[in-house]
């Protein structure tokens, strides 16, 4: 099982859709997740933090199930400006530079 | 926006060249990350730093050295470039570590080894 994996999409939806992305990752060890998002030719940037009890950012929601070691994102009400990939960030343990991302979600939001 | 900027932001160079990667801060963070960026990959980890002339390898540091003798500058050198090496390269910041998985990316560098 890889270290952190994602379905790669592309996720094409319309605008107004409700859209959710999954990430699994494999060490049990893991304490803390993050999403990312990264537009096209442009570099990553933190979206948000996922906590144990699940978080929300506006239109934003992040899940995190500990038991099945799964995260996911949950975007509702597209946005064309939500086109981009989304990058699933797992910490596993020990000295800095400990962040393990997943390849990452496309996502395409069309009129 | 973090002030964080990489330099040179795109080059072309051939196989056996050494190729230095400037990366540059203006927010005194402790901490700088060196990642690279390939199709079918995550971001993979090349080298990291917490302080002025501690450095520590990632993931994938194997043909890359790096130097911090200041806060706000941290080198990313290839010594002998290999096609191999063909890459996205980015440099990151964070205040307080990659635990928090608070990282300010630069914008990029663009690498092409012919």
């Amino acid at each position: 099982r890889k270290e952190v994996e994602q379905d790669p999409g592309p996720f094409n939806v319309p605008e107004g859709a409700t859209v959710a992305f999954n990430c699994t990752y494999s060490n049990s060890a893991s304490q803390s997740f993050f999403w990312y998002r990264q537009d096209c030719r442009k570099e990553p940037k933190l979206l948000m933090s996922v906590y144990s009890s699940g978080n929300e950012d506006g239109r934003f929601t992040a899940q995190l199930n500990r038991a099945s070691q799964y995260i996911s994102l949950l975007i509702r009400d597209s946005k064309l400006s939500d086109s981009a990939t989304y990058l699933c960030v797992v910490t596993k343990g020990g000295s800095q530079g400990n962040l393990i991302f997943g390849k990452g979600t496309k996502l395409s939001v069309k009129p | 926006d973090a002030g964080i900027t990489q330099s040179p932001r795109h080059k072309v160079t051939e196989t056996g060249t050494p190729v230095t990667l400037r990366c540059h801060q203006t927010e005194n963070h402790r901490y700088m990350y060196w990642y690279r960026q390939d199709p079918g990959h995550g971001l993979r980890l090349i080298h990291y730093s917490y302080g002025v002339k501690d450095t520590d390898k990632g993931e994938v540091s194997d043909g890359y050295s790096v130097s911090r003798s200041k806060t706000e500058d941290f080198l990313l050198t290839l010594e002998s470039a290999t096609s191999s090496q063909t890459s996205v390269y980015f440099c990151a910041i964070s205040p307080r570590g990659s635990n928090t998985g608070e990282l300010f990316f630069g914008e990029g560098s663009r690498l092409t080894v012919l």
